[in-house]
């Protein structure tokens, strides 16, 4: 079973379309994360949630808002999208303070 | 602010032959560390981490990492490498307190020739 299952896996838009990414997570874990890589390969934090409340939130453009209905779920929903955002978003959890981060296969999102 | 270098941003090695990638952190406190692949497409998988103890730690794959506090270094090493393991290599550095993340390395392609 997967740990942490993310979906859609690819998705190609257009500009100016709401588009979400969900993640679920079966590793009973309290904390959750969002992570861009951009195109050179570099990954940054975006999000984080501990038991459905937002503890991290880097500087990110409010058209991105984090859901989390329960501590096992964290969508990512992302309004009125435009072509900097094309991106591999990546989904991961962690249990316990300092514990491992992991990360779900990653949602390639390409914006036209 | 906690920063990772990984500074070489491709190596390429021949099959069989020995691998140490290299990455250097900054980080206020004890360090934990991680080392992160990643194949072509996919996601990421944990090579191994260092969290206290034993500064020699040993992951998967015939992976290993040595801790070197005194030169914020944790190298990423295998002995003989295969074909197969040519990835994207992510080294990270973390912390244990509060709800800490990762900071990532701008990683190392790894090509593995013939």
């Amino acid at each position: 079973d997967t740990a942490v299952s993310q979906t859609p896996k690819y998705l190609v838009t257009q500009m100016g379309n709401d588009k979400s990414i969900k993640c679920e997570q079966n590793l009973g874990h309290d904390t959750m994360y969002w992570y861009k890589q951009d195109s050179k390969k570099f990954l940054k934090i975006m999000f984080s949630y501990n038991n459905k409340e937002l503890i991290i939130n880097e500087t990110v453009p409010n058209r991105f808002s984090p859901k989390s209905p329960d501590k096992a779920h964290l969508n990512l929903h992302i309004n009125s999208l435009e072509l900097g955002d094309s991106a591999v978003y990546f989904c991961a959890s962690s249990g316990e303070v300092g514990n491992t981060i992991y990360f779900g296969e990653g949602s390639w999102l390409t914006v036209v | 602010a906690q920063s990772v270098t990984q500074p070489d941003i491709h190596i390429t090695v021949s099959e069989g032959a020995s691998l140490e990638l290299r990455c250097n952190y900054s980080y206020g406190a004890t360090p934990y560390l991680f080392w992160y692949v990643q194949s072509p497409g996919q996601g990421l998988q944990l090579l191994l981490k260092y969290f206290s103890g034993d500064t020699l730690v040993q992951g998967i794959k015939g992976f290993e990492a040595e801790f070197k506090r005194s030169q914020s270094s944790f190298n990423l090493r295998k002995p003989s490498v295969h074909w197969s393991d040519a990835a994207e290599y992510f080294c990270a550095v973390g912390g244990p307190s509060g709800y800490s993340t990762l900071t990532f390395g701008k990683g190392t392609m790894l090509l593995v020739s013939p």
